[in-house]
């Protein structure tokens, strides 16, 4: 079993249409949980990090952690073709790394 | 959030040269830093965490004879590819801790012609 998994996609949604990403993982020590959006070619950008139980908000974006099921997921409200990229969950556990699952590509459509 | 440099952004070398790329902190201090590769179409792989003032920690399977990584300061660690050949050509990412979150450098493409 991977440390943290993602279904890699793609995951197509229309313009102002809710999507929503899912992440496990198997550490149950895990601590905190990242959210990055990597567009092709570049470097992870950090939309937002999670170590509470329940729901984080920030803007258009959600962040969901239920530390129990051992899942973390994030919701992008009315989703626009920018948004289109992959979208990593990381998560740093007790081994004191950060470890990133395979990402889930997200696309857009106008 | 905090600033994380890298240079060169990308670079070409002939096979069996050595490139070094720098990782900088601009605007805080970062006790550990990371280094991660990514090929094509793959995740981020972590190849080690590089601690100030101390050993860098490699992960299984990366040869810390060939990528030599120095974290002389708070704000600087190094990567070195050393005889680089064309199976290194990656991107490769720095990022640091900052507060409670971690934050990437830009990359740098490396080509090994």
């Amino acid at each position: 079993q991977k440390e943290v998994e993602q279904n890699s996609g793609p995951l197509s949604v229309p313009e102002g249409a809710i999507a929503s990403l899912n992440c496990t993982y198997s550490d149950r020590g895990s601590q905190s949980f990242f959210w990055y959006r990597q567009y092709s070619g570049k470097s992870p950008e950090l939309i937002m990090f999670i170590y509470s139980n329940g729901d984080k908000e920030d803007g258009r974006f959600t962040a969901q952690l239920n530390k129990a099921s051992q899942y973390v997921s994030l919701l992008i409200r009315d989703s626009q073709p920018s948004d289109s990229a992959t979208y990593l969950c990381a998560v740093w556990g007790n081994t004191g790394k950060l470890i990133f699952g395979q990402g889930t590509t997200l696309q857009v459509k106008p | 959030g905090a600033v994380v440099s890298q240079h060169p952004s990308w670079v070409i070398c002939k096979s069996g040269t050595s490139v070094k790329i720098e990782c900088r902190s601009l605007d805080f201090q970062a006790t550990t830093m990371f280094w991660y590769r990514q090929f094509p179409k793959q995740s981020l792989m972590l190849m080690a965490t590089s601690n100030e003032g101390s050993k860098a920690t490699y992960e299984q399977g990366v040869e810390k004879d060939k990528f030599l990584i120095n974290h002389a300061s708070l704000t600087l660690s190094t990567l070195t590819v050393t005889s680089a050949h064309p199976e290194d050509s990656s991107f490769y990412i720095c990022s640091a801790i900052a507060g409670t979150s971690v934050f990437f450098g830009p990359g740098t493409r490396l080509t090994v012609l």
